[in-house]
């Protein structure tokens, strides 16, 4: 079957740095999404990796590892409103997107 | 990124009647639009998917005759919920994609029956 795993919930202080890892088995695949999606509202596109690697956007930085079925999403310079569920999704062969449940990250003072 | 508006952004129905949730690209053309659902603190449930013209695909478990999804055009897609119930309660996101990767989502619609 098909499936994302991803740790439900995280908690960082302000100023750090967070990694939030997601790991995926999929029929096929066609590359990893990352969105982020505060309480109440539509989730909002942050990344899309296809290739092994780190690509960095800002703050910021998404990693593959296709053989392993692995990708992070690294956050720096946490501010307050980073506090949101941040949502892996791998697209699989049929270009279908297969979604985690959700990471809750909390950003403390 | 390219936009997709959806309305209402929520909506209170009473219990039996049907409610119509609007989605349109603003500036593309949505080939195919994913409808799905989301209880609190849950991940995003696809309930169906729809291509232009064609009939709308739908997850196991979704009534096809409750939720009706009506995709005439490239820019406009809608989801009605019929006899809707309490437990039809839910948070309501489409998503509309032009070429086969990234999705754009609408705003999502609450929907609360009473």
């Amino acid at each position: 079957g098909q499936n994302i795993d991803q740790p439900t919930e995280m908690t960082a202080t302000e100023g750090a740095i967070v990694q939030i890892n997601c790991t995926y088995q999929t029929s096929g695949f066609n590359g990893l999404f990352w969105y982020q999606q505060h309480a109440g509202e539509a989730p909002t596109f942050l990344s899309y990796n296809v290739l092994d690697g780190l690509e960095e956007k800002g703050r910021f930085s998404s990693f593959l590892s296709r053989s392993k079925g692995y990708s992070y999403l690294l956050l720096k310079e946490l501010q307050m409103k980073d506090s949101a569920s941040y949502l892996c999704a791998a697209l699989d062969s049929n270009y279908q997107l297969i979604w985690g449940a959700g990471t809750k990250l909390i950003i403390k003072p | 990124g390219a936009v997709v508006s959806q309305h209402p952004s929520w909506v209170i129905c009473k219990s039996g009647t049907s409610v119509k949730i609007e989605c349109r690209s603003l500036d593309f053309q949505a080939t195919t639009m994913f409808w799905y659902r989301q209880f609190p603190k849950q991940s995003l449930m696809l309930m169906a998917t729809s291509n232009e013209g064609s009939k709308a695909t739908y997850e196991q478990g979704v009534e096809k005759d409750k939720f009706l999804i009506n995709h005439a055009s490239l820019t406009l897609s809608t989801l009605t919920v019929t006899s809707a119930h309490p437990e039809d309660s839910s948070f309501y996101i489409c998503s509309g994609r032009q070429g086969e990767t990234e999705a754009f989502f609408g705003q999502g619609t609450r929907l609360t029956v009473v």
